[in-house]
């Protein structure tokens, strides 16, 4: 019954690979995000998408697309590999318009050799 | 930037209340204050939000001063399973805004 499943949990790939992350949550939620956790802890926004528009890009490499094949998922594509991704990275949904919180997933932890 | 500020650490004897402050002092009119917490490597849990009127949940209960300038939560009988990064946020409530989390506190339960 989890709200906001991501897989794979942990991902380890070499450099200039391209690799996929999955999430989907079944609150009925209209907006999704995307965040990533660096090395320090820190939390930062990449991307939201509600009713399949993009309408917030923090101005992450062009290599990392999400892609919402339906309001319950979105999924995080990443090109060409850098060590610089390596990081968690963060799933999650709210249902905006009614002030609810944030629901997260549990994270994928991505290692970039 | 996040729009608030805590301090980077605070402990906390077991079943004594764990009071987390947390500066707004920009905060506008129609922003709200949320909290949430993160447990080691999971993912963030939401605990509680408010406008200017305190709040109680199950988890927890939210202060807010008079001036919405600052805001404390409190965890009214701290366990161990309460040691975790809390965030203290404000967002406006009714649009799909950026949530930025800031650095945290990292609240430390001694037995």
């Amino acid at each position: 019954d989890t709200a906001v499943s991501q897989t794979p949990k942990y991902l380890v790939t070499q450099m200039g690979n391209d690799k996929s992350i999955k999430c989907e949550q079944n609150l009925g939620h209209d907006t999704m995000y995307w965040y990533k956790q660096d090395s320090k802890k820190f939390l930062k926004i990449m991307f939201s998408y509600n009713n399949k528009e993009l309408i917030i890009n923090e101005t992450v490499p062009n290599r990392f697309s999400p892609k919402s094949p339906d309001k319950a998922h979105l999924n995080l594509h990443i090109n060409s590999l850098e060590l610089g991704d390596s990081a968690v990275y963060f799933c999650a949904s709210s249902q905006d318009g009614e002030g609810s919180p944030l629901h997260f997933g549990n994270g994928t932890r991505l290692t970039v050799t | 930037d996040a729009k608030t500020t805590q301090p980077p650490s605070m402990d906390c004897a077991e079943g004594r209340a764990a009071n987390l402050p947390c500066n707004h002092s920009t905060i506008s009119g129609n922003e709200y204050v949320y909290w949430y917490r993160q447990i080691h490597s999971q993912g963030p849990q939401y605990i509680i939000h408010g406008l200017k009127n305190n709040e109680t949940n199950e988890m927890a209960s939210l202060i807010i001063t008079e001036d919405r300038k600052s805001s404390t939560l409190i965890l009214p009988h701290a366990t161990l399973r309460d040691t975790a990064v809390y965030y203290c946020i404000v967002r406006l409530y009714s649009s799909a805004s950026k949530i930025i989390f800031g650095s945290g506190t990292r609240l430390s339960i001694r037995p």
